[in-house]
């Protein structure tokens, strides 16, 4: 069975604190995402990956960095969270080549004080 | 860059009920996936639909590209079906890997 896993389901940091979102897949996929949802604004793409230590901006990707050391982790890094990344946090997965659907991890819902 | 709707934004439905959700894009897409998401948040893949009509229990998917739509179908909705449904289109990236963009929602809720 196919399993994108997220350290955290709920999270809650002060504002300035360096925050790490881990995520997690057993499928060997070379692709991982992450997102925010937002009410109103649906899902947006924060950053992606498409194979080790390659990365690449999504659509809002500011106050955000992203690390891929090993090819099943991906992590999103608040350098210095604030107020306006209080959001839920979905991470994905999927094979590099070929038309295959994309899996989503359960979420992690942030809340910055 | 890429327009995704979904309507209606908001259905609320009586146990028992069936629906039609749709999902318009406005630029050619190499694919289409539909999700659930639960109520904890969670999003589940219900199709993956390039085209033609797909079908699985209570639910199904038809989707015309060369007309930039996707209808998704639940048939005798059950209280477990509420939450928001997306679609979400595939775009060309860079470097071989394509961009998943999502559409705005629909927000389901079911009564007994």
């Amino acid at each position: 069975d196919v399993k994108v896993t997220q350290s955290s389901r709920y999270l809650v940091k002060r504002t300035g604190e360096k925050v790490f979102l881990e995520c997690v897949q057993d499928m060997d996929h070379e692709n991982m995402f992450w997102y925010r949802q937002d009410p109103g604004l649906g899902l947006r793409l924060i950053y992606f990956s498409y194979d080790v230590k390659m990365k690449e901006k999504g659509d809002i990707p500011e106050g955000y960095s992203v690390s891929r050391e090993k090819k099943e982790r991906f992590s999103l890094i608040l350098e210095s969270a604030s107020t306006n990344q209080t959001s839920m946090y979905l991470c994905a997965s999927r094979i590099l080549r070929g038309r295959t659907e994309a899996f989503f991890g359960q979420g992690t819902r942030l809340t910055v004080v | 860059g890429i327009q995704v709707e979904q309507s209606p934004p908001d259905l609320i439905l009586q146990e028992g009920a069936n629906s039609t959700l749709r999902c318009n894009f406005s630029d050619s897409v190499n694919n289409l996936q539909w999700f659930h998401q639960n109520p904890w948040g969670q999003l589940i893949n219900l199709f993956y639909i390039p085209s033609g009509t797909k079908q699985n229990g209570r639910l199904s998917a038809t989707t015309v590209a060369t007309e930039r739509y996707s209808l998704l179908y639940i048939s005798s909705s059950q209280t477990t079906d509420s939450g928001v449904y997306f679609c979400a289109v595939e775009i060309d990236g860079v470097y071989n890997t394509d961009k998943l963009i999502f559409g705005t929602g629909t927000r389901l809720q079911v009564f007994p």
